[in-house]
């Protein structure tokens, strides 16, 4: 069981770029979670998904887009980077509607020159 | 006010010592109380939640929920290097959405 792996583990943009950033859980959980993590911040949700085919917005989902196209992935991509979205993302899945339990991913170091 | 704070030390202890790490909350609707662990670049890992108040055992850690006071506290005896980690409050209502403290950085010295 890998749990939830993350995909890239780093990644440095440039200003206007775009990219996705990938997670798979393979416990087949419903609800599947985008945060991101900042210094002073602590973390902030940006989308969420409550099961395939499904997404919706968290706290701070401007600029960010989100598919679910399969159960097991969460796609999180950004159309045009910002410095401002220089960050650490993690996904996170759970068993449970409540959210309670989630298991997090390693990690993506993203930064945006 | 924030929704919940929580003091971002760091703290440093020594080997063996009782930990206490706590959070205050505004909001006094919260149900779910959860503390998460995270080490240095790792994504963090649930150690234990409860549910409305009183307290939760699992080992070493202790959780305690004091609603009256708005109050959260883990608790960690026999201190370990191998606890030195951030470690993460966080509260939820029914059907809502977790709100995650700031974190606290813990460091147990050998």
């Amino acid at each position: 069981n890998a749990g939830v792996t993350q995909t890239p583990k780093f990644r440095v943009l440039k200003t206007g770029q775009s990219m996705t950033l990938l997670c798979a859980q393979d416990m087949n959980h419903e609800y599947m979670y985008w945060y991101r993590q900042d210094p002073g911040m602590g973390l902030r949700l940006i989308h969420y998904s409550v099961g395939e085919g499904t997404t919706a917005k968290g706290e701070v989902p401007d600029g960010y887009n989100v598919s679910r196209l399969k159960k097991q992935n969460f796609l999180l991509g950004l159309e045009s980077a910002a410095p401002s979205q220089t960050s650490v993302y993690f996904c996170a899945s759970s068993p449970d509607g409540g959210g309670v339990t989630q298991y997090f991913g390693p990690g993506t170091r993203l930064t945006v020159l | 006010q924030k929704e919940v704070e929580q003091d971002p030390g760091p703290l440093s202890v020594p080997e063996g010592a009782i930990v206490s790490l706590n959070c205050t909350y505004s909001n006094s609707a919260f149900q779910y109380f959860m503390w998460y662990r995270q080490y240095s670049r790792k994504g963090p890992e649930l150690l234990m939640y409860t549910y409305s108040s009183g307290n939760k055992e699992d080992g070493r850690f202790t959780a305690q929920v004091d609603k009256s006071s708005k109050y959260i506290s883990l608790f960690i005896r026999d201190s370990q290097p191998s606890d030195s980690a951030t470690y993460l409050c966080a509260m939820k209502l029914i059907g809502d959405k977790i709100i995650f403290g700031k974190g606290t950085r813990l460091h147990i010295l050998p």
